[in-house]
């Protein structure tokens, strides 16, 4: 089955950039929609298709894809991006969605 | 405006079965390209995807809990309902429905979540 690896936390200081990572193999191929979960709080999707981003989603998040590693790129960051983020795509082979384990974001 | 909302059992018994049932507005499932999928979380833990059903009655389950998982839909009443048997306490979680993209164009890309509803599995 189809696997993505994302680090267990990421920390950040705030006005700086945060990366996130999510690995899969050739998940460069493969469609990848990111997931913004904060405590209490349902899942938000804030990057679809790759690169898109849903309305009312800030132009700070961006998404890219290289290889075996997708990444969710968070730039100026402040409290209020303090979150789980969490990859996902679809697994054509086995028609399959797969989520990430998460990563927790802290600010510092 | 999209909405989505889960109801059903706080509370199940060991080896009984666990229906929950997703209303939604804002949408039609009979849409092209559309489809509402189901997504748990346990405490503390990880997304879960369950099932996924769309516009043209195509049913998807995870391949691990595919034989104890059903999903239907009433497309006049708006609600997608999802049965699991079997429950166990390793299945205590809060259960997502949420409205997915296309998978060929967006991935499943699941746009707009419903608040959750925790299930515990306890006798």
């Amino acid at each position: 089955s189809y696997v993505l690896t994302q680090p267990p936390s990421v920390s950040v200081a705030p006005g700086k950039t945060a990366r996130i990572t999510c690995g899969g193999n050739s998940i460069e191929d493969k469609i990848v929609s990111w997931y913004q979960q904060r405590p209490g709080q349902a899942p938000v999707l804030v990057v679809y298709a790759g690169s898109d981003r849903p309305s009312g989603i800030p132009e700070r998040f961006s998404g890219s894809s290289s290889g075996n590693t997708a990444t969710l790129t968070i730039s100026r960051v402040d409290a209020g991006d303090e979150a789980a983020y969490y990859c996902q795509v679809w697994e054509s082979s086995s028609d399959q969605v797969v989520f990430g384990g998460g990563t927790k974001l802290t600010v510092l | 405006q999209i909405t989505l909302k889960e109801s059903g059992p706080t509370v199940v018994k060991p080896t009984q079965p666990l229906t929950l049932t997703c209303t939604f507005s804002g949408f039609s499932l009979n849409t092209r390209g559309v489809g509402v999928g189901w997504i748990r979380q346990p405490p503390g833990k990880a997304l879960e995807w369950l099932a996924l059903i769309d516009w043209n009655d195509d049913e998807r389950y995870t391949l691990s809990l595919k034989s104890r998982l059903t999903i239907t839909k009433d497309t006049s009443k708006n609600q997608v309902v999802l049965t699991m048997t079997n429950m166990a306490p390793v299945d205590t979680a809060t259960y997502y429905c949420a409205y997915a993209l296309t998978r060929y164009v967006y991935g499943d890309a699941f746009e707009i979540w419903g608040q959750g509803t925790m299930v515990t599995v306890s006798s």
